[in-house]
């Protein structure tokens, strides 16, 4: 059974600094998407990342796949109150079409 | 149209009503799925489709019945439901059912449910 955990759940921020949002999963996947969800909100997608040392950028944030220690990371750079939401990892798990997603990570970003 | 559109919005029903979830999405994606969502948790997968043909059902309850009329479509029949399926019912679409291409899952913005 595929388990994807994330870490911190809950991260208070201060705006300007950076931190990073880590998402481990327990079985082999080449497939790992991050997503955005504010409050009673859908599901935003921010990165798709499907290949081992993949790396993508998209204003302040940065996301990275490393498929043999399972494990991509959410990077923010000097991050902005724009950015409070929950951030969720999902891995794909085999040809399926299944998604499995982490627990997410609640972020809150405050002046 | 790069979107997937749900309806309705929102929708209060009682244990004994029927009422059906829609999904449309116009990308020519070949897969569609149903995620149920509750407070504050992750999304969990219900069904899933794939050319038009149910491909996955995570041991949902019989109350809960998918269709896909077409490869642009996706109902989701609810009756007689429990209190405890209020949540969020998401629906989404893939171009394929690998989902491993660039674009990956599209969401839509979701039924919020609410069963008295």
């Amino acid at each position: 059974e595929l388990k994807v955990e994330q870490n911190p759940l809950f991260l208070s921020m201060q705006e300007g600094k950076n931190y990073t949002i880590y998402c481990n999963y327990s079985t082999t996947s080449d497939r790992l998407y991050w997503y955005r969800q504010d409050p009673g909100k859908s599901l935003e997608s921010l990165f798709v990342l499907l290949s081992n040392g993949a790396v993508k950028q998209e204003g302040r944030l940065m996301a990275s796949l490393d498929t043999k220690a399972r494990l991509s990371t959410l990077h923010i750079t000097a991050a902005v109150h724009d950015l409070s939401a929950t951030y969720f990892c999902a891995v794909g798990l085999g040809s399926q079409g299944n998604l499995i997603f982490g627990k997410g990570t609640k972020l809150s970003v405050k002046p | 149209d790069t979107e997937v559109t749900q309806t309705p919005k929102h929708l209060v029903m009682g244990m004994t009503n029927k009422k059906s979830l829609k999904c449309e999405q116009h990308m020519g994606h070949r897969a569609m799925y149903w995620y149920k969502q509750k407070a504050k948790k992750p999304p969990e997968l219900m069904f899933v489709y794939s050319y038009e043909k149910l491909s996955i059902n995570e041991s949902v309850p019989s109350r809960f019945s998918p269709e896909c009329p077409n490869s642009s479509l996706l109902n989701l029949h609810l009756h007689a439901l429990q209190p405890e399926d209020s949540a969020l019912y998401l629906c989404a679409s893939s171009q394929d059912w690998s989902g491993a291409q660039m674009d990956g899952y599209t969401f839509g913005s979701g039924t919020r449910l609410t069963v008295v």
